[in-house]
């Protein structure tokens, strides 16, 4: 079965400082990575994602991810931290489950906070 | 395109009702899933539906049920509520079934069991 941990609960970053929101997974095969941002009450947006090549991905909103194979690690990163940036993060891996079907699996999720 | 759209957003229930939650998915996309959100477990797969078809389910009781109809709109309900259910519980489109197509999620309902 597919795992997917996220190490930190909380992350907090001054403004314009770099930010990385760390990630690694558990998967038999090939992995299919994604990264999701939640605001509060609201629904996950979709930042970005690795299916195979580069092995850095860019996203939205400036944001980009560097999967790392030997690690089991799909790092998220950003250059430059925004006050708006701050938001609950979760990693997902995805997954062969039978039946024809790929099941997403979520980690528990990373607080960001970004300091003005 | 319209996003993913769930009805309603906020329930209160109380604990022995049955509740129905619905979604519509992002035009042209057949995949449903719908998933729980709580703070203590965080966010786990209910199941996924495909051309009116489950084609997986996560770990609950057979109290949470779901199906797809015909234009990709989804239902999902819950029997005999209990408190723990008390959740937000999200919705995902995807064009397809394969494993790189992303997820789109709706806003979520919030269910309150009293």
């Amino acid at each position: 079965a597919q795992s997917v941990a996220q190490p930190e609960d909380q992350v907090n970053v001054a403004e314009g400082n770099p930010l990385t929101v760390k990630c690694t997974y558990s998967v038999s095969g090939n992995p299919y990575l994604f990264w999701y941002v939640q605001y509060p009450n609201r629904g996950l947006q979709f930042l970005l994602k690795y299916i195979t090549g580069d092995n850095l991905v860019k996203g939205s909103y400036g944001f980009e991810a560097e999967f790392n194979k030997s690690q089991t690690s799909f790092h998220l990163k950003k250059p430059s931290a925004l006050v708006s940036d701050s938001a609950l993060y979760f990693c997902a891996v995805r997954a062969f489950s039978g039946a024809g079907s790929y099941q997403l699996t979520f980690g528990k999720g990373t607080k960001l906070s970004v300091i003005p | 395109k319209a996003g993913v759209t769930q009805t309603p957003r906020y329930l209160i229930k109380t604990r022995g009702q049955q509740v129905t939650l619905s979604c519509s998915p992002i035009s042209g996309h057949r995949s449903v899933s719908w998933y729980q959100q709580t703070p203590g477990q965080g966010l786990q797969f209910l199941f996924e539906y495909f051309s009116e078809t489950q084609r997986n389910k996560g770990n609950f009781p057979g109290r949470f049920s779901g199906r797809q109809f015909s234009n990709s709109r989804s239902e999902m309900n819950v029997s005999t509520l209990e408190l723990g259910d008390s959740a937000l519980y999200l919705c995902a489109s995807s064009q397809g079934q394969g494993a790189g197509n992303e997820q789109f999620f709706g806003p979520g309902t919030r269910l309150t069991v009293l």
